[in-house]
């Protein structure tokens, strides 16, 4: 699996946008981009993947880089609930595919 | 999106004894279940794969003789840490990958595992 590179932490006033960056630079060309978040003590919540083109949920955006060597989760409007851990990992999308974790960015949203 | 449901929520057990983490998926089929542990402040580690009807595949460094895993259906996977110690006391984390959302991996809320 390709490796991320994810800035340790990230402040954002509630309300903001949280822009979210990673960097996926030996990604392969079948490995889709998948970003989960955890909050204190609960298990990783999936938040969206992507594998070429920009994504968007009912959570966040995803945008990835036309060489796909970068990505950034956009939380539009972020809220103190969305003070977690946020993990970007890349990863074949097949059944038995792992993922493995870095160490991702906290996120804290201020009041 | 699906649902994956572990039980218990957290357990204190005896060193020397042996206890089962149940996870479940419930509202889909899940061929690959994915157990994983976590000790404060730190990231997740993944401890072994198991596939539905064979044998689970651990990653090194993990002892399969430990921390036995059964996955005996498309729904529900168990782990038994077996002759628990204090230093296994952590908190375990299982997964599941969905077919039906192009095999993206759910986790389960995680069960707290306290060895006194």
């Amino acid at each position: 699996d390709a490796k991320t590179t994810q800035p340790t932490s990230m402040d954002c006033a509630e309300g903001r946008a949280a822009n979210l960056p990673c960097n996926h630079s030996t990604i392969s060309g079948n490995e889709y981009v998948y970003w989960y978040r955890q909050i204190h003590s609960q298990g990783p919540q999936y938040i969206i993947h992507g594998l070429k083109n920009n994504e968007t949920n009912e959570m966040a955006s995803l945008i990835i880089t036309e060489d796909r060597k970068s990505s950034t989760l956009i939380l539009p409007h972020a809220t103190l609930r969305d003070t977690a851990v946020y993990y970007c990992i890349v990863r074949v999308a097949t059944s038995g595919s792992r993922l493995t974790f870095g160490e991702g960015t906290q996120l804290t949203v201020n009041p | 999106g699906a649902v994956v449901s572990q039980h218990p929520s957290w357990v204190i057990c005896k060193s020397g004894t042996s206890v089962k983490i149940e996870c479940r998926s419930l509202d889909f089929q899940a061929t690959t279940m994915f157990w994983y542990r976590q000790f404060p402040k730190q990231s997740l580690m993944l401890m072994a794969t198991s596939n539905e009807g064979s044998k689970a595949t651990y990653e090194q460094g993990v002892e399969k003789d430990k921390f036995l895993i059964n996955h005996a259906s498309l729904t529900l996977s168990t782990l038994t840490v077996t002759s628990a110690h204090p230093e296994d006391s952590s908190f375990y984390i299982c997964s599941a990958s969905w077919t039906g959302s192009g095999n993206t991996i759910y986790f389960g809320e995680g069960s707290w595992l306290t060895v006194v």
